[in-house]
């Protein structure tokens, strides 16, 4: 079974400009995370969505960063426009139906701003 | 305040040694805890998964402990191995809020 998809896998930019990631989480979960981790730091959470619902946006930056996830499987989130800090690794995971089922996590994207 | 902290923030280790990395934790209420490894470049993955009634778990030569009066969780690396080199994170999971709450990791590095 494949796991969780995430492109591109690096992606560099100048700042001001837009930038997209895409995740295809596991067939069947529900639930799928997007996360922003910077060097030598745990991830944080950005948006969590419940099939296509949005249910924890609270830690998104909605001025520049916005996410989808129009038929409650595959998701993207856009950056606009890109700001040297927002330089990290953007994880995608998901996970089952239980809260104590296992997070699958993507490989992540690379994004770098100059 | 929710939080998770880890200890040591980085390791270096011989081949063939046993090690113990530390996870304290403050999140309430509690449902369980999680410790994943991350490998340079990739995302985390699972190794063990432990509710509040559960205070050991195994997955191979990785050994988690946890003590939920303490807020204390371990886990214990036997027999390290180069591939053992990476981040391990410690993640809490409220079941108040249905959040997840990470560390930031200790960075373990085995040398031949």
């Amino acid at each position: 079974e494949a796991g969780v998809v995430q492109s591109p896998r690096y992606k560099i930019i100048e700042k001001k400009q837009p930038v997209a990631f895409w995740c295809n989480p596991i067939s069947g979960h529900n639930t799928l995370y997007w996360y922003r981790q910077n060097l030598g730091q745990g991830p944080e959470l950005l948006i969590r969505y419940e099939n296509e619902e949005a249910v924890d946006d609270s830690q998104l930056p909605k001025d520049r960063f916005s996410a989808e996830r129009l038929k409650g499987v595959d998701s993207t989130l856009k950056i606009q426009p890109a700001e040297l800090g927002d330089s990290a690794v953007y994880l995608c995971a998901s996970q089952g139906v239980r809260p104590q089922e296992t997070q699958y996590f993507g490989p992540g994207t690379r994004l770098l701003v100059l | 305040k929710n939080q998770v902290e880890q200890s040591p923030q980085s390791l270096i280790i011989l081949e063939g040694k046993n090690c113990t990395l530390q996870c304290n934790y403050t999140v309430s209420p509690f449902s369980n805890l999680r410790w994943y490894k991350q490998d340079t470049g990739r995302g985390p993955v699972s190794l063990t998964i432990m509710t509040f009634s559960e205070n050991t778990k195994s997955n191979g030569r990785y050994t988690a402990t946890l003590d939920a009066d303490t807020k204390q969780s371990s886990l214990h690396i036997t027999a390290s191995q180069l591939s053992d080199s990476a981040s391990y994170i410690c993640v809490v999971s409220s079941s108040g809020a249905n959040n997840l709450f990470f560390g930031t990791g200790t960075r373990l590095t085995v040398i031949p």
